[in-house]
């Protein structure tokens, strides 16, 4: 099925060093958004962009629609530990049955106290 | 709590067993969404329910998978006849009717084929 490009595939940083991660594609959608996933859990959602070049704030978190709809990046500031996980893009559509969200591959991150 | 809850949380099979995985989704959410999430891999879009209706199962990979709906709540995952290939973590996620209305995830179903 179709997935998104997101990189980088895996981050290893030090606590407190800012992230920065993105997802492209080769269509546009109308919404991106941006989920955590921890082992053994659901993803659990992040931050929702709804409009072109929209910029979100949730916390240390930033996210960005991209002008094109076709990218979008997460940035994370001031890491901690707990911020440990995989973090995957998903671009959303919507009309007749649409709805279902397509995901990217993912990005794990590892923090290191 | 209140949250989407799925069952069995771990499903062991043979090959060649029916398996039925279960969702229940947040009180009240119209939609409701299958995905299916293989080792190291984002999740991949299987079907989606409003309410009963099973409005789209273009992503069911073969037509051993089957998807119900019957009173609009709780959904049902049944796959037939389970191959290998068929072993991954089966999430369900539902949400309200209207447009940016988030999708909720549940913890999903890890399934092992044998």
């Amino acid at each position: 099925g179709q997935q998104l490009n997101q990189s980088p595939q895996s981050m290893f940083i030090q606590e407190g060093e800012d992230v920065s991660m993105n997802c492209t594609s080769s269509s546009i959608f109308n919404t991106w958004l941006w989920y955590k996933q921890e082992p053994g859990e659901g993803p659990v959602l992040l931050i929702a962009l709804y409009k072109a070049g929209e910029l979100t704030s949730n916390g240390r978190l930033t996210a960005q629609f991209g002008i094109t709809r076709k990218d979008s990046f997460l940035n994370i500031s001031a890491s901690i530990p707990s911020d440990v996980g995989i973090y995957f893009c998903a671009g959303q559509n919507y009309g007749g049955s649409q709805g279902n969200l397509i995901f990217g591959k993912g990005t794990k991150l590892s923090v290191k106290p | 709590g209140a949250g989407v809850s799925q069952s069995p949380r771990y499903k062991v099979a043979k090959r060649g067993q029916d398996v039925a995985l279960r969702c229940d989704p947040i009180s009240g959410h119209v939609s409701l969404f299958w995905y299916q999430q293989a080792l190291g891999q984002g999740p991949e879009f299987l079907t989606y329910f409003q309410n009963e209706a099973q409005l789209d199962k273009s992503g069911l990979p073969s037509d051993r998978f089957f998807a119900e709906r019957p009173e609009g709540s709780v959904s049902t995952l049944k796959i037939q006849r389970t191959q290998q290939e068929d072993s991954a973590v089966y999430l369900c996620a539902s949400n309200n009717r209207g447009h940016g209305q988030p999708q909720h995830f549940g913890d999903g179903t890890r399934l092992s084929i044998l």
